[in-house]
């Protein structure tokens, strides 16, 4: 059974940085688009990007361009959101997701969700 | 870009059915047949019930379907259980950069 498995829950200061990460395995890794997808308290869902880990494309929804980055380390099967510098409004729920056979925007399989808390 | 206009609740009883609808535009709904919607758990993560607008992952009940007519998108869930009450939502691939886009989200309860 494919698996999605992310880093535990963060609490952090405004202005500090992190590093958060989604570990797939069961599947090939290198062939599937993933997403990260933020959930903020009481509200819905909003996709952030997505990344290619057979060539590390990435495409960001334009609310989070130059806001966080997303990487892959295709070789142990890892995604990454990354902040340079949070701020209470980062403090959400974010889970990756991986896409079908075929991308077609819809994500099949998702983690168990990180949530992180940004707070003075 | 603009998320997807769904309902913020809808609610019914048990066996009955309801349909939850999802409003985009053409450069969304109205141009592929990407549409999908997921139930969210609070707690759990989310799941993927229909993908391209009507199809079903092997492991979901036929009492979900989905459909589309030109800028809307629709889910129906028939013969409503306890266990459906949750959050719904609707996304489309876009042609806008970062290609996915969500609905606000429908609260579903069942009475």
């Amino acid at each position: 059974e494919v698996q999605l498995v992310q880093s535990g829950a963060e609490v952090k200061l405004p202005g500090e940085s992190l590093k958060i990460s989604c570990k797939g395995s069961r599947f090939t890794f290198r062939n599937y688009w993933i997403g990260w997808v933020r959930q903020m308290p009481g509200k819905g869902l909003e996709c952030m990007g997505i990344i290619y880990p057979g060539d590390s494309e990435t495409r960001y929804s334009p609310s989070f361009q130059g806001h966080v980055t997303i990487s892959v380390d295709e070789s142990i099967n890892t995604a990454y959101l990354q902040w340079t510098s949070l701020k209470a409004s980062d403090t959400a729920i974010y889970y990756c997701a991986r896409g079908g056979d075929f991308w077609s925007g819809y994500f099949e399989f998702w983690g168990q969700g990180s949530l992180v808390t940004v707070s003075s | 870009q603009s998320a997807l206009t769904q309902p913020a609740s809808v609610s019914g009883s048990p066996g009955q059915s309801i349909t939850i609808s999802c409003t985009g535009t053409s450069s969304d709904i109205g141009s592929f047949d990407y549409v999908s919607w997921y139930q969210h758990h609070p707690g759990k993560a989310p799941r993927l019930l229909i993908y391209d607008v009507t199809h079903r992952p092997s492991e979901i009940s036929n009492r979900f379907s989905g459909s589309k007519s030109g800028n809307t998108a629709s889910l129906t869930i028939s013969g409503l259980q306890a266990e459906d009450e949750a959050a719904y939502y609707c996304s489309s691939f876009t042609t806008a950069v970062g290609d996915v886009v969500f609905g606000g989200g429908t609260k579903l309860t069942v009475l």
